[in-house]
């Protein structure tokens, strides 16, 4: 069955500093991949999507994710993070069928805290 | 920019109503999904509706929820018999496709369910 892991449940980190959010999934064939943000009573934001190609896939609000099958993971990084970027994050794996996908399964999320 | 719309935002029922949750797709989308959000617990697929007709859902969709088109334009979630453990975010989402290059799924703000 498709699941997605997010390990970290709560991350802190300093404005300004690096972040690497982790994701890992479990699925039987080539994944449709997402992160969404979420900040507090809003909805889903999509940041950024991997469908083929480039593993290394850019991003709104300057996030980015790597794609490697051999781990199967899909790691969020920023270079440089915002007191605006302190959100919720989902990563998620779109359930293909037909040829496309037609439901998202996520993963519990990773509360970002961002200290000035 | 094309945005899903929910109404209400917020809606407070008792144990055992009836509630309608509404949305507005974007208007050339095609297919249409319905998550929840239980507070502090993962974004949970719960129905995927295209050509008026159900294609996919969930185990949480029971007896008890039901999805409609009405017209050209609302997407809507019937729960008949509302339980407290129905208490959620619920998130509408519109694709333009399943399969193919556009086929992202945009989120509304969300309509958060409290039932008493």
């Amino acid at each position: 069955a498709q699941s997605v892991t997010q390990p970290d449940i709560h991350i802190t980190v300093s404005e300004g500093a690096s972040l690497e959010l982790r994701c890992n999934y479990s699925y039987g064939a080539t994944p449709y991949l997402f992160w969404y943000v979420q900040s507090p009573g809003q909805g889903l934001q999509l940041l950024l999507k991997y469908f083929s190609g480039d593993t290394l896939v850019q991003g709104i609000k300057g996030f980015e994710a790597e794609f490697k099958r051999s781990q199967s993971s899909f790691n969020l990084r920023k270079p440089s993070v915002h007191w605006s970027d302190a959100a919720e994050y989902f990563c998620a794996v779109g359930a293909a069928r037909g040829g496309g996908y037609n439901k998202l399964i996520f993963g519990a999320g990773t509360r970002l805290a961002v200290h000035p | 920019e094309p945005e899903v719309t929910q109404t209400p935002s917020h809606q407070v029922t008792q144990m055992g109503q009836e509630v309608i949750l509404r949305c507005v797709p974007i208007s050339n989308h095609l297919y249409f999904y319905w998550y929840r959000q239980i507070l502090g617990q993962k974004v949970e697929f719960l129905v995927s509706f295209y050509n008026n007709e159900i294609s996919e859902k969930s185990e949480i969709f029971d007896d008890q929820f039901s999805v409609e088109r009405p017209d050209g334009s609302n997407f809507t979630l019937k729960i008949r018999s509302t339980k407290l453990e129905d208490s959620a975010m619920y998130f509408c989402a519109s694709s333009e496709a399943a399969g193919g290059t556009y086929n992202e799924q945009f989120f509304g703000p969300g309509t958060r369910l409290t039932v008493l």
